[in-house]
């Protein structure tokens, strides 16, 4: 696709329930942001790739968040043991250079509910 | 943690009015972006500003930089009913990711 695309667009969960979020970037891309926004707030930095390695992830709150880009390109955000603080939504973005050089292009992200 | 602080938080005006908001932030920077994003949307980029940079303008969207007091702003001109939506400022430094500020709603009325 043209765009950054995420999977799912919603997700409700249960307290404890595990959870995966998908990110297609863009083709070409080879950096690749997490960003997490609650109701009212702006994005808060999660994880940023550079191709396959995760380059920072000193944003990701707590040892229950993981990310993978196994091949460069779809990268999986993985919840463990959810909790309703987790409750957010789940922004990806990807860009041709990162944020330092230029623009992100961002996905229209995964709303994730934890009851 | 967020960066950037936007002022003001909201801000309606009438249609055809300019549109003015703030952001400051903390650490020295190479660029400052600002995006917009709608209700339940993603994020969309409107401009970049390098840190050599004082001004850059991109259609109705006017952007200054101050890198002495670590802020900028961004100037819409003409504002229409469409321009209703959050703004965000985000300073990209040297560590490749970009932190952004908190918002401002702006509301644009017919």
């Amino acid at each position: 696709g043209a765009g950054v695309s995420q999977t799912p667009s919603n997700k409700v969960t249960e307290k404890g329930k595990y959870v995966e979020l998908r990110c297609d970037p863009i083709s070409g891309h080879t950096a690749l942001y997490w960003y997490r926004q609650s109701l009212g707030q702006g994005p808060e930095f999660l994880i940023y790739f550079q191709g396959t390695g995760a380059a920072d992830d000193s944003g990701l709150p707590n040892d229950r968040f993981f990310a993978v880009r196994p091949e460069g390109s779809v990268s999986t955000l993985k919840i463990q043991r959810t909790e309703r603080g987790d409750s957010a939504v789940y922004l990806c973005a990807s860009s041709l250079t990162s944020g330092r050089d230029g623009e992100l292009f961002f996905g229209e992200g995964s709303r994730l509910t934890v009851l | 943690s967020q960066q950037g602080e936007e002022d003001p938080q909201a801000l309606s005006i009438q249609e055809g009015e300019n549109a003015t908001m703030n952001c400051s932030y903390k650490t020295s920077i190479n660029n400052l972006q600002w995006y917009r994003q709608n209700s339940g949307r993603g994020l969309v980029h409107l401009i970049l500003i390098r840190s050599n940079e004082r001004e850059k303008h991109s259609g109705r969207l006017r952007v200054t930089l101050d890198t002495s007091k670590k802020s900028s702003s961004l100037l819409i001109t003409a504002s229409r009913a469409a321009d209703t939506a959050s703004y965000f400022c985000a300073s990209g430094g040297s560590n490749y990711k970009l932190t952004f500020g908190k918002g401002t709603l702006l509301t644009v009325n017919p």
